[in-house]
């Protein structure tokens, strides 16, 4: 069936440095993609989001890339801080259908200090 | 504005026990959605209301109910619990057309003994 996976379950980057956390999708037909933080205790928060139409969308200190050939997705956090340790989860919809969006498992990112 | 709120946040049922889970959007969203989070799974539909006065079973509905009650609150039953239902439960939203962004509430600690 169709999946959204990670490659990495959990990531340690130094503070300061860039963070890289992977996701692949299967469907082919996902043509909308979203990256949710969350904290421990908390309910998952929207990040940032990028249709199909494209291949790169920047946010503040985030810029996600997706490469519909491998069907791969991307987060990339600039300059992490203590603040971004979170589990990092990516998602996959199809614009204007079914409304069900199908989340990966996850990634824990440990910003070490 | 409180976005999506839930309660309880934490709470102890003896298998065979009963109880609901209220949940209340203050963003005049049309969907809403039950989810569980269990380790190593990711967020799994439990059930879904796409508009006021319709509900619609997810991946795994078995051994829960929903009520939409009206456009702001979306509630989860379970009737008799089980173990297996031991999990975090998080109520979300989305808005009308062309809006893709879900929103979660804090989550529902619940744990079936």
């Amino acid at each position: 069936g169709e999946s959204v996976g990670l490659h990495l379950p959990t990531l340690s980057v130094q503070e300061g440095d860039n963070s890289i956390i992977n996701c692949a999708y299967s469907n082919s037909a996902s043509d909308y993609f979203i990256w949710y933080k969350q904290e421990s205790g908390k309910g998952p928060q929207f990040i940032i989001d990028i249709r199909s139409n494209m291949d790169k969308r920047q946010g503040q200190r985030v810029t996600v890339l997706l490469n519909k050939t491998v069907k791969h997705l991307s987060l990339q956090i600039a300059a992490t801080q203590p603040g971004d340790s979170a589990v990092y989860f990516c998602a996959e919809n199809i614009l204007g259908g079914y409304q069900k969006v199908t989340f990966g498992t996850g990634t824990k990112l440990q910003v070490i200090p | 504005n409180a976005g999506v709120t839930q309660t309880p946040k934490f709470q102890v049922l003896k298998t065979g026990q009963s109880m609901t889970l209220q949940c209340a959007q203050d963003m005049n969203h049309n969907s809403m959605y039950w989810y569980r989070q269990d380790p190593g799974m990711g967020l799994r539909l439990i059930y879904y209301s796409a508009s006021e006065g319709t509900t619609d079973k997810g991946e795994v509905p078995n051994g829960y109910n929903v009520s939409r009650l009206n456009k702001r609150e979306f509630s989860l039953r379970l009737e008799s619990a089980a173990p297996s239902q031991t999990s975090v439960y998080f109520c979300a939203s989305r808005g009308g057309q062309g809006a893709n962004t879900i929103y979660f509430g804090e989550g529902s600690w619940l744990t079936v003994v």
